[in-house]
């Protein structure tokens, strides 16, 4: 069966600090692979996605940056985190075809 | 421009009853519409779906019914239990003007709460 882990769990991190969070997915191969923000008490928002190695596309300008250096890793990046970057990430995953999406367990970013 | 809504942020339901939660979607274009369930600082968990050529789809408990002419969707739970006290989001999927990839449009959230 497939899993989908993400660390850490919980981050807190200063104004200005670089931000590498990482999700992987077991169980499947050449997935399409999603990264979420969910901001206090709104709804998901999507912010990359990605098809294959090396493909990311971005689907918000932002202050982040994803890449995809495996199958079935994907990594969000920041240089330096500002203030409204804290939020609740999710990372996602489907078959190539499919377009139901299974979540992992998040990571709680808070920058201060 | 929100493209999937879910207009009531929360819903109260006795345990036993029903539980109804609505979504109205704008673009034409979705051909492909999900429920996700999800408790505090956890991840979405996918409940149920329905494909655009379908108007009803059933799953134990919960049935999702899809209205095109209208652009809504509900989820019906029966019976209600308390272990179903979460968020719930709707969600979209299909060609909005691109090459989707499987994106999915998310609306708000519906918080429910089942009480004893």
């Amino acid at each position: 069966s497939q899993t989908i882990h993400q660390w850490p769990a919980t981050l807190v991190q200063p104004v200005g600090s670089p931000l590498s969070l990482e999700c992987t997915v077991e169980g499947t191969s050449n997935p399409n692979l999603y990264w979420y923000r969910q901001a206090a008490g709104r709804g998901l928002q999507l912010l990359f996605y990605s098809v294959g190695i090396g493909q990311i596309s971005s689907e918000v300008p932002q202050n982040l940056s994803a890449s995809r250096p495996q199958d079935r890793q994907f990594i969000l990046s920041s240089k330096k985190l500002l203030l409204s970057d804290s939020g609740f990430y999710l990372c996602a995953w489907s078959t190539g075809g499919g377009e139901t999406q299974y979540f992992g367990p998040g990571t709680r970013l808070l920058v201060l | 421009d929100q493209q999937v809504k879910q207009n009531s942020p929360s819903l109260s339901v006795q345990e036993g009853r029903i539980s109804i939660l609505n979504c109205d979607y704008t673009n034409s274009m979705f051909d492909y519409f999900l429920w996700y369930k999800k408790y505090p600082a956890e991840g979405p968990t996918f409940l149920i779906s329905i494909s655009s050529i379908k108007d009803k789809n059933e799953d134990g408990r919960f049935t999702v019914f899809l209205n095109k002419s209208a652009k809504h969707l509900s989820l019906h739970i029966v019976p209600s239990q308390p272990g179903d006290s979460a968020v719930y989001f709707c969600a979209a999927s299909g060609d909005a003007g691109g090459t989707s990839y499987g994106k999915l449009t998310f609306g708000q959230g519906t918080i429910l709460t089942v009480h004893p």
